[in-house]
């Protein structure tokens, strides 16, 4: 139990298009959800939290109007990379926290990751 | 930076030797939990000790905790070719927003 899925799992773009990466809990629902980059041999960065029915919560840095994101439902958020740059290149990763009764868990599970390499 | 920092960076040994990886914090956490990473995938949830817990172990795992130094290890005892991968410990504030600030990360390779 508990997998999250994401897509797609490696896109390639040129520079000036927008990205879209879907991050999906399979077996569980979740009010919120997490979006992560990660540059090679380095930790992850939390780039935002993602809350059903609400505005994403965005960490210091990192800007709202080019990361977008939607969480439309208890199972789905959505990454938008607007207007990407090479610099933009990196892994996305996802993550869900499991709700169930008496509160969410206390544990993330993470998607596989979406490698974005932008041209 | 919040982020934790863990050692070693880098860490290779033979098959079958234990590898310690130490993890260090900075604020007052809620609990922290230990993740391993393959290259170029995700996450996979190791185990998670509460603030209130010293010690926990599963498998060939064993997590301590030492909230006074605000520190915490992973012992992989008689390691495996299959456990090289890159581990992270990852510390939820005690603020309640389920937030996770992860550590540098140890890259382990286990030796055949």
């Amino acid at each position: 139990g508990a997998v999250v899925s994401q897509h797609p799992s490696w896109v390639i773009c040129k520079s000036g298009t927008s990205v879209k990466i879907e991050c999906r809990s399979l077996d569980f629902q979740a009010t919120t959800m997490f979006w992560y980059r990660q540059f090679p041999k380095q930790s992850l960065m939390l780039m935002a939290t993602s809350n059903e029915g609400s505005k994403a919560t965005y960490e210091q840095g990192v800007e709202k109007d080019k990361f977008l994101i939607n969480h439309a439902s208890l199972t789905l958020s959505t990454l938008t990379v607007t207007s990407a740059h090479p610099e933009d290149s990196s892994f996305y990763i996802c993550s869900a926290i499991p709700l169930r009764a008496g509160g969410p868990s206390d544990t993330q599970y993470f998607g596989p990751g979406t490698r974005l390499t932008v041209l | 930076s919040q982020q934790g920092e863990e050692d070693p960076q880098a860490l290779s040994i033979q098959e079958g030797e234990n590898a310690t990886m130490n993890c260090s914090y900075k604020t007052s956490i809620n609990n922290l939990q230990w993740y391993r990473q393959n290259s170029g995938r995700g996450l996979v949830h190791l185990i998670l000790i509460r603030s209130n817990e010293r010690e926990k172990h599963s498998g060939r795992l064993r997590v301590t905790l030492d909230t006074s130094k605000k520190s915490s290890s992973l012992l992989i005892t008689a390691s495996r070719a299959a456990d090289t991968a890159s581990y992270f410990c990852a510390t939820a504030l005690r603020s309640g927003t389920y937030k996770y600030i992860f550590g540098t990360g140890t890259r382990l390779k286990v030796l055949a």
